[in-house]
């Protein structure tokens, strides 16, 4: 069993759908996790960061996080053609020394006008 | 500022070109990274630098040759390279103060294409 699971899509929809991209995760080490968005070509964006259960909303985005399930999702309200990119999860312990990200294998979102 | 600037943006080399790829951040982050990544797949971990000093080396092959002349600049010097290594080369940096400020702002990449 891979430490984190993604599902890699493709995920298509059209503009102003609510998006739900979701990982899983086996390694109860987790603490912190973060969601960064790819457009082709170009570096991963930091797009949110928690390190708590619950929800964490910025703007049309919502992390939420599930310690318990070991699940975390990325909500994205009136998706935009804007928002079309690979979207990451990625994960790491609380080593205070541990620099290693686990990400996810990407999920590629299309949002069409 | 979150800004972590790579230059260049492309590079195409011959396997026995010496290039280098610079990253530079004034965001007064103490960890930098490098990492890899092939079309469609996650980045994966090359090097990290703490405080200047190499801290990590994923078992990555002598070809690639990392360095840190200071806290703002990290350099990877490529040599002898082959084709499999054409990726997209991307820098990292994160503040390294707290476990929970661990963040990782990635730079836009060099695409690097080796002939």
């Amino acid at each position: 069993q891979k430490e984190v699971e993604q599902d890699p899509g493709p995920l298509s929809v059209p503009e102003g759908a609510i998006v739900s991209l979701n990982c899983t995760y086996s390694n109860s080490a987790f603490q912190y996790f973060m969601w960064y968005r790819q457009y082709s070509r170009k570096g991963p964006e930091l797009l949110m960061y928690t390190y708590s259960s619950g929800n964490k909303e910025d703007g049309r985005f919502t992390a939420q996080v599930d310690k318990s399930s070991k699940y975390i999702s990325l909500f994205i309200r009136d998706s935009q053609p804007s928002d079309s990119a690979t979207y990451l999860c990625a994960m790491r312990d609380s080593g205070g020394s541990n620099y290693k990200l686990t990400f996810g294998k990407g999920t590629l979102l299309t949002v069409n006008p | 500022d979150t800004e972590v600037t790579q230059t260049p943006k492309h590079l195409v080399m011959g396997m026995t070109n010496k290039k280098s790829l610079k990253c530079e951040q004034h965001m007064g982050h103490r960890a930098m990274y490098w990492y890899k990544q092939k079309a469609k797949k996650p980045p994966e971990l090359m090097f990290v630098y703490s405080y200047e000093k190499l801290s990590i080396n994923e078992s990555v092959p002598s070809r690639f040759s990392p360095e840190c002349p200071n806290s703002s600049l990290l350099n990877l010097h490529l040599h002898a390279l082959q084709p499999e290594d054409s990726a997209l080369y991307l820098c990292a940096s994160s503040q390294h103060d707290t476990a929970w400020n661990e963040k990782l702002f990635f730079g836009s990449g060099t695409q690097l294409s080796v002939l």
